[in-house]
């Protein structure tokens, strides 16, 4: 199976929050990322957290990590239609600077 | 910077044509790495160098794919005969071991969408 798995669609509502969520496989792990991909765009580094961490937060995100159970989420507050875009979760292990991408997650926002 | 810059944007060629796409990466990152983005298959990583040196090439999917990185600043990635099923998006990215941050940060190009007739 793959590394990095994560959900491919998620659809909300405008004003709501969104939760991303993503499971990965490798225990050695040091970061855990994630990419924003706008349409017609590159991806572009969102946040990421080292695996000593439990939560991160910044503005309008916050990354949950349980390490127990390898599992990663990205939670965006408030979500505007300007968060419409594909997230990708990541894993990165020390000593390789070479991550490992899930099949990223299509956020929809709608009215 | 510019950032990691690509060419061409779009391409569209017939079955059998020759395809190369370029890439730019930013100045003084020693890694530089090729991916395929596609509905089916989400984001492949195809190759990537380090220091001008292809490390890693389990990922180029067929002996049609090469890529190469002559010089700090210029890579290419090349298909040559092209097929239908190459049409996606391939993007080049960069980082650097000096990266302030210590994160491994990749930097992504804008894209090349291709797309074999």
């Amino acid at each position: 199976g793959e590394d990095v798995e994560q959900s491919l669609f998620l659809s909300v509502r405008e004003g709501d929050s969104s939760v991303i969520n993503c499971t990965y496989t490798d225990s050695s792990s040091t970061y855990l990322y994630w990419y924003k991909q706008e349409p017609g765009a590159g991806l572009q580094l969102l946040t990421y957290i080292f695996s000593n961490m439990d939560m991160k937060q910044d503005q309008r995100l916050t990354v949950l990590l349980n390490k127990k159970d390898k599992h990663l989420s990205l939670r965006i507050a408030d979500t505007q239609t300007g968060d419409s875009a594909i997230y990708f979760c990541a894993e990165g292990i020390r000593g390789s600077y070479i991550p490992t991408f899930g099949r990223g997650t299509s956020l929809i926002v709608h009215p | 910077d510019a950032g990691v810059i690509q060419s061409p944007r779009h391409e569209v060629t017939e079955m059998g044509q020759e395809v190369t796409l370029r890439c730019k990466p930013i100045s003084g990152h020693d890694y530089l790495f090729w991916y395929r983005q596609t509905m089916m298959r989400g984001l492949e990583l195809l190759i990537y160098f380090n220091n001008n040196v292809p490390i890693d090439d389990s990922g180029m999917p067929e002996d049609r794919f090469s890529a190469k990185m002559p010089n700090a600043s210029f890579s290419t990635l090349k298909i040559q005969p092209s097929e239908p099923r190459d049409s996606a998006v391939y993007f080049c990215a960069s980082s650097s071991l000096e990266d302030p941050s210590r994160t491994g940060e990749l930097f992504f190009g804008e894209g090349s969408r291709l797309t074999v007739l």
